[in-house]
């Protein structure tokens, strides 16, 4: 089985621009979770969402960014008018969902705002 | 404030020696996750512990799981140059919610 697949790995992006992060899950995961780590500060979780719906976004800025899981396709993370405070590698994890199961992690999108 | 704290933050050591990275907080968890990262990549699961007082061992490699479930460790036997890399201990305050990270200890074994 295919494992978390996010794309792109790097993205750079100027400042003002927009930035896409997919991440389709391990098959039959329903839910997955965002995390940004950046340098000396581990991972922070961001959002976490299951299939059309969003069930915690308590760890993402209110402003510019947004997350979708929708019934098909991927999980997009946007980000909108980046800024370079956002350059940081953004984790996507996913799980089927039920009691103990770990989260099993993608290699992540490097994302580099010029 | 950083829920769960691990230490040490940097560890290098000689080949063929033990050493012990700890994981603490002051709240309980139901379940803890160790993982390993290397530069790069994402994160690794190398295993979950549920039950307080809880001991895995994989190879090398043991995890335990403190009798409260506040807090864990990880001991390595004989550490190798492959075991160098970046270990990670996540916690889930309740099942199938966010993982709360530590910061990580970046482990470094030479030979």
């Amino acid at each position: 089985n295919a494992g978390v697949m996010q794309n792109p790995r790097h993205l750079v992006r100027r400042r003002g621009q927009e930035a896409r992060l997919r991440c389709s899950p391990v098959k039959g995961h329903s839910h997955v979770y965002w995390y940004r780590q950046l340098p000396e500060e581990g991972l922070k979780f961001m959002v976490y969402l299951q299939k059309e719906n969003i069930i915690d976004e308590s760890g993402m800025p209110k402003e510019r960014f947004s997350a979708e899981f929708p019934k098909e396709g991927p999980s997009i993370l946007r980000i909108q008018q980046v800024v370079r405070g956002d350059s940081a590698a953004y984790f996507c994890a996913s799980s089927p969902g039920a009691h103990f199961q770990p989260q099993h992690f993608g290699d992540g999108t490097r994302l580099s705002i010029l | 404030t950083q829920l769960l704290e691990q230490s040490p933050q940097f560890l290098s050591i000689q080949e063929g020696e033990n050493l012990t990275v700890y994981c603490n907080s002051s709240s309980v968890f139901s379940s803890l996750q160790w993982y390993r990262q290397e530069p790069g990549e994402g994160p690794v699961l190398l295993v979950t512990v549920v039950t307080g007082g809880e001991v895995k061992k994989l190879k090398r490699l043991t995890f335990q799981f403190g009798d409260a479930r506040k807090d864990s460790s990880l001991h390595i036997t004989a550490a190798q140059p492959g075991d160098t890399g970046l270990y990670l201990c996540a916690g889930e305050r309740q099942a199938g919610t966010a993982l709360i990270f530590g910061k990580g200890t970046t482990l470094s074994v030479s030979s």
